[in-house]
């Protein structure tokens, strides 16, 4: 069982670049999620789909863009790449219905922007 | 807003033993959901155990057991027989009870547990 998919798994980019990362699952799940995790903390919440066609921003949206043209796809957008947004980068999904389903993880992407 | 507080950075203990991790929140909501994940060396989160603010039952998973303090807005994690493979990061979280598109966690900063053989 796949499950959740992120690509890559690990990345440098230079200040001022831009890049795309990539979030697929498998489970049909409507809820999807993108996390970031800096050193040493929990994961914050960047933006989410309750649906395809359908985002909204989490608690740290600066600097990135989402779009949920698919159930299955959720791309997370960095337009110009700056050290800050340097951290580990989660993708998740759930069925939804308030947290009776659990969010599935996918294994992270490691972002260094030098 | 929700805040989630883990006081405890590390913690370790020997392998077979018992070992309880601290979690406390605040939130003015009555009907929520707490999670207790787990983030091995291979960075994927694994959830681990969930309790339901309204059930007064404390939630069981095998070795894993929860204390739950609603008035006290606490929520530890007790880990029985520890085992090698317990040894990760584990997140406290909360999430508010359904409410359409309002289905988000707020995690705590982590507690890295690490199991002596």
């Amino acid at each position: 069982n796949a499950g959740v998919t992120q690509t890559p798994k690990f990345r440098i980019l230079k200040i001022g670049q831009s890049m795309t990362l990539q979030c697929t699952q498998d489970m049909n799940h409507n809820y999807m999620y993108w996390y970031r995790q800096d050193p040493g903390m929990g994961l914050k919440l960047i933006y989410y789909s309750v649906g395809a066609g359908i985002t909204d921003k989490g608690e740290v949206p600066n600097g990135y863009n989402v779009s949920r043209s698919t159930t299955e796809d959720f791309p997370l957008r960095l337009e110009l790449a700056a050290p800050s947004q340097t951290s580990v980068y989660f993708c998740a999904s759930s069925y939804g219905v308030g947290g009776r389903q659990p969010q599935h993880f996918g294994d992270g992407t490691r972002l260094s922007i030098l | 807003a929700q805040t989630v507080t883990q006081s405890q950075p590390e913690m370790s203990v020997q392998e077979a033993e018992t070992v309880t991790l601290s979690c406390t929140y605040d939130t003015s909501e009555n009907n929520y959901y707490l999670f207790w994940y787990k983030q091995p060396p291979s960075r994927q989160m694994i959830l681990v155990i969930r309790q339901e603010a309204y059930k007064q039952q404390n939630a069981t998973e095998n070795r894993f057991s929860v204390n739950f303090q609603k008035a006290a807005k606490s929520f530890s994690l007790k880990i029985s027989d520890s085992q090698l493979g317990d040894t990760a990061m584990y997140f406290c979280a909360f999430m508010k009870h359904y409410d359409f598109g309002n289905e988000k966690l707020t995690f705590g900063t982590g507690t890295r547990l690490t199991i002596i053989p």
